[in-house]
């Protein structure tokens, strides 16, 4: 069955520094999709980063890069030059196959930026 | 702005009650999914709709249930409402079945007292 683990309930970072938020996964199916999402305290859902399992590199938007060792079956974000606003909670989540969009979600991690 | 938009944004209702929930798509998109996100559940795949039609499921309750109407947009209805109902509903869409992102509305947030 699929699963989705996130180790860190809670994690600080200074401000400006780069940050690692550790996600696992488990899965049977070889095609599969990885996404990261952030929630602050507002409540929404903001869409991050999504690493496909075929793609060769890893993902990156702007200051966001997911590191995906495959063998390992990892899917890590890293959050370069911190900022404030990155305090929040943020979701690991997978979805397998590529005909849905049924994601499953990791527990979160929530970040707090120290000034 | 996703461009996803649910209604109402906040909802207390009693125990027992029957509420409905609604979501409109991004422009174009075809597929709605549904979440659930409670404190001790953690974030939950409800349903999915597709063009109208029912495509998946998941750990949604026999009390709730949702449709997908002929403009897109679709209703989560709860019935005979629980203390544990209350969470935070999400509704996502995409423009396909699948697709490397999925656009979350803000969220219904619904107490049941």
């Amino acid at each position: 069955a699929q699963k989705i683990t996130q180790t860190q309930p809670g994690m600080f970072v200074q401000e400006k520094e780069a940050v690692t938020l550790d996600c696992t996964y488990d899965t049977s199916d070889p095609s599969y999709g990885l996404f990261w999402y952030k929630q602050p305290s507002s409540g929404e859902m903001i869409f991050l980063i999504y690493q496909g399992s075929y793609d060769q590199q890893n993902a990156t938007e702007g200051r966001y890069s997911l590191n995906f060792q495959k063998a390992r079956k990892s899917a890590n974000l890293v959050i370069s030059a911190s900022q404030l606003g990155d305090s929040a909670m943020y979701f690991c989540a997978m979805r397998e196959g590529d005909s849905s969009y049924k994601l499953i979600f990791g527990s979160g991690t929530r970040l707090l930026v120290r000034p | 702005d996703s461009g996803v938009t649910q209604t109402p944004k906040h909802l207390i209702t009693a125990t027992g009650q029957r509420v409905t929930l609604r979501c409109s798509p991004r422009s174009g998109d075809l597929s709605v999914y549904w979440y659930q996100q409670s404190l001790d559940q953690g974030l939950q795949f409800l349903i999915q709709y597709y063009n109208g039609e029912e495509r998946a499921k998941g750990n949604i309750l026999e009390r709730f249930s949702a449709q997908q109407f002929p403009d897109l947009h679709s209703e989560l209805n709860l019935s005979s409402l629980e203390l544990g109902d209350s969470a935070l509903y999400f509704c996502a869409s995409s423009s396909s079945r699948g697709g490397t992102e999925a656009f979350f509305g803000q969220g219904t947030r619904l107490t049941v007292v």
